[in-house]
Order: structure tokens, then C-alpha cells, then sequence
């Protein structure tokens, strides 16, 4: 079955500080990779998606197959980057997302 | 313009009750989706729909849970002979059609008492 694991519930780094928030998957097809964001008291929304290939906000995630890793990284992390992160699969044969369990990113000043 | 509405956004029950939750998509929007969210954890996809049809309806947890989008926009996520289990966020998202962004809504937060 296809499973989605953020292995921290909390980060916490300071403003200036490089970030990385992992995320590990297991399929054995082609996936399709997703970080989404929930600000405080805001809804869910889209980060990035690894078919962009976009710099959103700063965030890049490389989808890694050999190592089923979507990592997600930012050089130097601002204030406003404290939120929840999910990290999220697809699969190539329907369109539900399959979630991890997020983590909370806290920016320190 | 609009994003995804749901209503209620709170909705308080008693264990045994009947509850509906509404949501009203992005317009245009063909693809709609049900996630629900426990404390502490990702969504869990429910079902989604491409058009009035349920594409997939494999996380449905059991039959008390049932959805419909009978005109193709609006979908109503109806639970029966509600739990303390069911007690979680109920999230929709829309996507303009399958494969692209899900656009999500604010969620409807479900307590059973």
C-alpha cells in the first residue's frame, strides 16, 4: 500500500537558518509528489508539486526515486514560513491524495 | 473570485444522529474531493467525483458515509448513525479536472457527543 511518512511533528530553526522537512513515500510506481501548507488559521493550499519544478516562496523539493524521498528545503527560513507542512502522493493510477501526518515548521527570531 | 465554501463550519451532534455536509466547489471546477482530518494527523481521502459521478469512493470508511454532487457542482457528504469516531475536520478540495490543483476549503470541524 502506498504510505507517506514526515518523520518529524516538529521543527524548529531559526530565522536566517537553512530548513529541511523530510518526507519519505513508498509506492512502486510513478508518483506524483506534493508539499502543501497550512498557515495559521488558513486553509490548505498548494506549496509545490515535483512535475513544476518550481521555486515557491523559496522552497525546493527534489523527488529523489532511489531513496523514495521528496524533501523539502529552503535556504534561510523567514518568519512567516512557520505553518504546518504536508507532504502528499498521488498515484499514476487515480487521483486521491495519500497524506502524511505534517509537520510543524516554528521560525524562531 | 471564490474559492471553496463548506457549511457549517462547526457542527455539533449527539452519538446516533443523522448530519449532512454541504461544499461548493470553485466554479467550473469538475473534480470534487472529501478528505477528513483527525487531530494530529494528514487527511484521509474519502471519495471524489468527476463530474456527478463517484470516481472513487474507496476510502469511505463504512456505509454510513455516503456522498452525493447530484447537478455536478454542490456535494453533500452524509453521514448516518454518527460515532464519537467520526469527530474530525471534514475537508473539500475542487480541481479545475482530475490531475490538476486541489483548491481546499476551509473545512467543517465535527464533534459527536
Amino acid at each position: 500500500a502506498q504510505r507517506v511518512t514526515q518523520p518529524e511533528k516538529l521543527l524548529s530553526v531559526f530565522k536566517g537558518a537553512p530548513v529541511e522537512l523530510k518526507c519519505n513515500y513508498s509506492y512502486s510506481g510513478s508518483p506524483e509528489l506534493f508539499w502543501y501548507v497550512q498557515y495559521s488559521r488558513q486553509r490548505l493550499q498548494l506549496l509545490l508539486r515535483h512535475i513544476s519544478r518550481e521555486s515557491i516562496k523559496g522552497f525546493t523539493a527534489d523527488l529523489n526515486k532511489g531513496e523514495t524521498s521528496f524533501h523539502l528545503k529552503k535556504p534561510f527560513a523567514q518568519e512567516e514560513d512557520s505553518a504546518m507542512y504536508y507532504c502528499a502522493l498521488s498515484t499514476d493510477s487515480n487521483y486521491q491524495l495519500i497524506w502524511g501526518a505534517g509537520t510543524k515548521l516554528i521560525i524562531k527570531p | 473570485g471564490a474559492g471553496v465554501s463548506q457549511t457549517p463550519s462547526n457542527k455539533v451532534t449527539e452519538k446516533g444522529k443523522y448530519v449532512e455536509l454541504r461544499c461548493d466547489p470553485i466554479s467550473g471546477h469538475t473534480a470534487l474531493y472529501w478528505y477528513r482530518q483527525s487531530l494530529g494527523q494528514g487527511p484521509e481521502f474519502l471519495i471524489y467525483f468527476q463530474g456527478t459521478g463517484a470516481a472513487d469512493d474507496s476510502g469511505l470508511p463504512n456505509d454510513r458515509f455516503f456522498a452525493v454532487r447530484p447537478e455536478g457542482s454542490v456535494s453533500t457528504l452524509k453521514i448516518q448513525r454518527t460515532e464519537r469516531g467520526d469527530s474530525a475536520v471534514y475537508l473539500c478540495a475542487s480541481s479545475l479536472s482530475l490531475a490538476d490543483e486541489q483548491y481546499f476549503g476551509p473545512g467543517t470541524r465535527l464533534t459527536v457527543t
